[in-house]
């Protein structure tokens, strides 16, 4: 029973360009989701988070939307760079400070120079 | 600040073995938490430990165990190893209650 679902597991974007990943999820107790980022041989590293008592939260390039009518969040980074190429997953959780996180499965970001 | 570190990055084991991975917590987290990561998929939580006792645990058979010590250092313990164990097993570690996780680099399992 996948609870967060990252439909696409891979995306191409052009240096430059808004690059908008999406994550839908179906547990209506989540109240905290976070974005992460992998790179190759090393830990996920936290980009950013949204409470569900919020539907914008940006930082710098990145910015997260909720929906949560539809259960929906995106990340948007705006302009994507090369440094972007990584795997983003999305992940939730029942309240904010509660470390057990349910991750989705990612999508792989390339950035096109 | 040293961040969180895991040992060993890579080991094989044959089914029915038993393995101990070790992680070291960011100087000041007090809390760790431990997830599984199958090729393919998102990590997945396996439980975790605040001052010593474990604190929240997903859905992993007793066969999976841990500790955290003291110096909130942490161990993973797996027992009776299957094919299935074979993934990724990240260790994180967090100052209680911040709901930011940072994460090691892992310790890449393959049962054999």
């Amino acid at each position: 029973d996948q609870q967060v679902k990252q439909n696409s597991p891979s995306l191409s974007v052009q240096e430059g360009r808004i690059s908008i990943l999406n994550c839908d999820y179906t547990n209506s107790m989540f109240d905290y989701f976070l974005w992460y980022k992998k790179y190759p041989a090393e830990g996920p590293t936290f980009l950013i988070s949204i409470s569900s008592i919020k539907d914008k939260n940006e930082d710098g390039r990145f910015t997260v939307f909720l929906n949560k009518s539809a259960k929906h969040l995106s990340l948007h980074i705006v302009p994507s760079q090369p440094g972007d190429s990584a795997v983003y997953f999305c992940a939730a959780s029942e309240d904010f400070g509660n470390e057990k996180l349910t991750f989705g499965t990612g999508t792989r970001l390339t950035i096109i120079p | 600040e040293t961040g969180v570190t895991q040992s060993p990055t890579h080991l094989i084991k044959t089914r029915g073995q038993q393995v101990t991975l070790r992680c070291s917590s960011q100087s000041g987290h007090n809390t760790v938490s431990w997830y599984q990561q199958a090729l393919g998929q998102g990590p997945q939580f396996i439980f975790q430990y605040y001052r010593e006792e474990e604190n929240g645990r997903g859905n992993f058979p007793p066969r999976f165990s841990g500790l955290q010590f003291p110096n909130y250092s942490s161990e993973l313990n797996v027992n009776a190893l299957e094919l299935d164990d074979s993934a990724l097993y990240l260790c994180a570690s967090s100052p209680q209650g911040l709901g930011e996780l940072f994460f090691g680099e892992g310790s890449r399992l393959t049962v054999l």
